[in-house]
């Protein structure tokens, strides 16, 4: 099983800085196959990344995804206040599809 | 716009049993999938049924633990538990990939909330 960490496990920043996650993996995942997901308190994930660079439909361009192996990351160009939220990992190259424990993005 | 709509909020006692669905509302035949979210806690990915043949997959470590089902004919698949103990307290969230072969999650339901007390 691959194993994601997600680092660092609380951001505080403040709307129009830029934000920078990190999702580092146990062992090589194959094909970039990294997702990324938002979710609100109370509310259902909503999928932003795939193929680890590919925004998902009506994701805004600030957000973008890189990396390859077993270092990802992503990056909120300039933060708005509906960015504030947790942020998850997910590998899909193998199964068990597994997920990082979050990175949750506060408000500074 | 195809929504997945799940069974509402339960609440049980250790030892009962419990079958939650989730219903895709285009009828389309797809995968369907199943994460948990235990209180507080992270994702976690349990297991995906295909609805045109049954075909399911299971997370190992919770294999045994529960069972995926499905219904073709109304598209809805289902998350079922014969005993239930506290640590299955969580929100199961169905999901689906659109897009075929591989298993990122377009689409969520909007959760079901199980609580087991005694």
């Amino acid at each position: 099983e691959i194993v994601l960490t997600q680092s660092p496990g609380t951001l505080s920043l403040s709307p129009g800085e830029r934000a920078t996650l990190s999702c580092r993996a146990s062992q090589s995942v194959s094909s970039r196959y990294l997702a990324w997901y938002q979710q609100k308190s109370g509310q259902a994930p909503r999928l932003l990344m795939y193929d680890a660079s590919s925004r998902a439909t009506d994701i805004p361009d600030r957000f973008s995804g890189s990396g390859s192996g077993t270092d990802f990351t992503l990056t909120i160009s300039r933060l708005e206040p509906e960015d504030f939220a947790v942020y998850y990992c997910q590998q899909y190259g193998s199964s068990p599809y597994t997920f990082g424990q979050g990175t949750k993005l506060e408000i500074k | 716009e195809v929504q997945l709509v799940q069974s509402g909020a339960e609440v049980k006692k250790p030892g009962e049993s419990l079958k939650i669905s989730c219903k895709r509302s285009d009828f389309t035949t797809s995968w369907i999938g199943w994460v948990r979210q235990m209180p507080g806690k992270g994702l976690e990915w349990m297991g995906i049924i295909y609805l045109g043949d049954s075909d399911t997959r299971y997370n190992p470590s919770l294999q045994g633990q529960v069972t995926i089902s499905a219904d073709r004919s109304i598209t809805t698949a289902y998350l079922q538990w014969s005993s239930l103990k506290a640590s299955d307290t969580a929100m199961y969230y169905c999901v689906v990939p659109l897009r075929g072969g591989h298993n990122y999650f377009d689409l969520w339901g909007q959760g079901t909330l199980v609580t087991v007390s005694s």
